[in-house]
């Protein structure tokens, strides 16, 4: 089946430091692939996608590149605030027949000042 | 309205109780979505709807849980005789089309707490 796996958390970094939180997938065809972000007391945001391979999605400073053999998606981000404090999710979708995303399991990430 | 609306925000539920969760997505939204997340994980998907047809129920964990969209706009999530494994927060989501590339606008959830 489809599954999305990440990096355990939870992550604590330091105010500017560099950040990667790892994403890989396994999936039966070529999946479209977010990330998407929940800060405390808030619903799921989308991030950032890719549709295809080789496709790279920035938003807000972070950017994750849709890397087909290695079935990855990590995301990235040259230098962390306190306001990035928050969980973050990577998730998969198909554009045809099921709608649903699936998601991994959730990655907390702490920047201290 | 400016987002997807959930109510309760918060449900404590006696074991055996049933409860209603209520989903007011983005007016004119297709597409909607439930999922359950229970604490420290990821959602998981429940059901989808397009419109008032409910496409996809594969992810009902048992046949306590029901969900409807009579009209194509406001959804109700029900969970009859509820269980302790319950307990989770329950997300709704809506997209405006079908399908594509796009991510959806999620609700802030309602976390349900069985006693």
């Amino acid at each position: 089946g489809n599954s999305v796996t990440q990096m355990e958390g939870p992550v604590t970094l330091s105010e500017e430091a560099f950040l990667t939180i790892n994403c890989t997938y396994t999936a039966t065809g070529y999946p479209s692939l977010f990330w998407y972000v929940q800060y405390p007391g808030e619903g799921l945001q989308l991030l950032l996608k890719a549709t295809k391979a080789d496709d790279k999605g920035s938003n807000k400073g972070f950017e994750a590149t849709y890397r087909k053999e290695t079935t990855s998606f990590h995301l990235e981000k040259g230098s962390v605030q306190v306001s990035d404090s928050a969980v973050y999710f990577c998730a998969l979708k198909f554009i045809q027949g099921a709608q649903k995303l699936v998601f991994g399991q959730g990655t907390r990430l702490t920047i201290n000042p | 309205g400016a987002g997807v609306s959930q109510s309760p925000r918060y449900k404590v539920a006696k074991r055996g109780q049933d409860v209603a969760l209520r989903c007011d997505p983005i007016s004119g939204h297709v597409s909607l979505f439930w999922y359950q997340q229970a604490l420290g994980q990821g959602p998981e998907f429940l059901t989808y709807f397009q419109n008032e047809a409910q496409l996809d129920k594969s992810g009902l964990p048992s046949d306590r849980f029901f969900a409807e969209r009579p009209e194509g706009s406001v959804s109700t999530l029900k969970i009859q005789r509820t269980q302790q494994e319950d307990s989770a927060v329950y997300l709704c989501a809506s997209s405006a089309i079908r399908g594509g590339n796009y991510g959806y606008t999620f609700g802030s959830g309602t976390r349900l707490t069985v006693v």
